[in-house]
């Protein structure tokens, strides 16, 4: 069965710091990637995604992952990180039968 | 309506009592989701529907949980003979349907159960 797993359970950054979260798959046939985040207190919402072209995905407020097909990630990176970053990251993966898998997320403290 | 509405936004009931959870997507989204989440994990996927037919139930756990979408719009998750270990976060999410899986889901703020 597929599975996604983020390796950071907690990160603590300063602000300005850059940020790489990891997220690795397990599905060997076509996959669309995801990043989604949840600020305290609001809705899971869709940071960006992959499903075909160009591997390098660009988001909102400034994130982008990058699809490495044969390490099988999908890792999320931010240049300089705010205190208004802080939040739940979570990697998801969906194929064709539109299940989707997501990590068990990895929490964000940006300290300012 | 402007997002996906989830009714309640908090459930607390007894062990062995019966539950049903509410969901209103997007107006227009064909495709509706139901995810579990419990503490310190992600959503867990349970059920999808394609317009009024459950397309894949292979996430519900068991067959004291069953859902609804009688007209293809609001749905119901019914759980029965609820048990401790069902106390989670219920997430909903709607899409379009028109993109198959690579289209985006928009979550609701989802109904907490605990069950005593």
């Amino acid at each position: 069965a597929q599975s996604v797993s983020q390796h950071n359970h907690h990160v603590i950054l300063s602000e300005a710091a850059s940020l790489e979260l990891g997220c690795n798959y397990s599905y060997g046939g076509t996959v669309n990637l995801f990043w989604y985040v949840q600020y305290p207190g609001q809705h899971l919402q869709l940071l960006l995604k992959y499903f075909s072209g160009d591997p390098l995905v660009k988001g909102i407020k400034g994130f982008e992952a990058e699809f490495i097909k044969s390490k099988f990630s999908f890792n999320l990176r931010k240049p300089s990180v705010q205190w208004s970053d802080t939040a739940e990251y979570f990697c998801a993966v969906i194929t064709n039968n539109n299940d989707m898998r997501f990590g068990a997320g990895t929490r964000l403290t940006v300290k300012p | 309506g402007a997002g996906v509405s989830q009714t309640p936004s908090n459930k607390v009931t007894e062990k062995g009592k019966y539950v049903e959870l509410r969901c209103d997507p997007i107006s227009g989204h064909t495709a509706l989701y139901w995810y579990r989440q419990s503490l310190g994990q992600g959503p867990e996927f349970l059920i999808y529907f394609q317009g009024t037919g459950a397309a894949d139930d292979s996430g519900l756990p068991n067959d004291r949980f069953f859902a609804v979408r009688p007209e293809g719009s609001v749905s119901t998750l019914k759980i029965q003979r609820t048990e401790r270990g069902d106390s989670a976060v219920y997430l909903c999410a709607s899409s379009s349907g028109a993109g198959g899986p690579a289209d985006t889901q928009y979550f609701g703020p989802g109904t907490r159960l605990t069950v005593l």
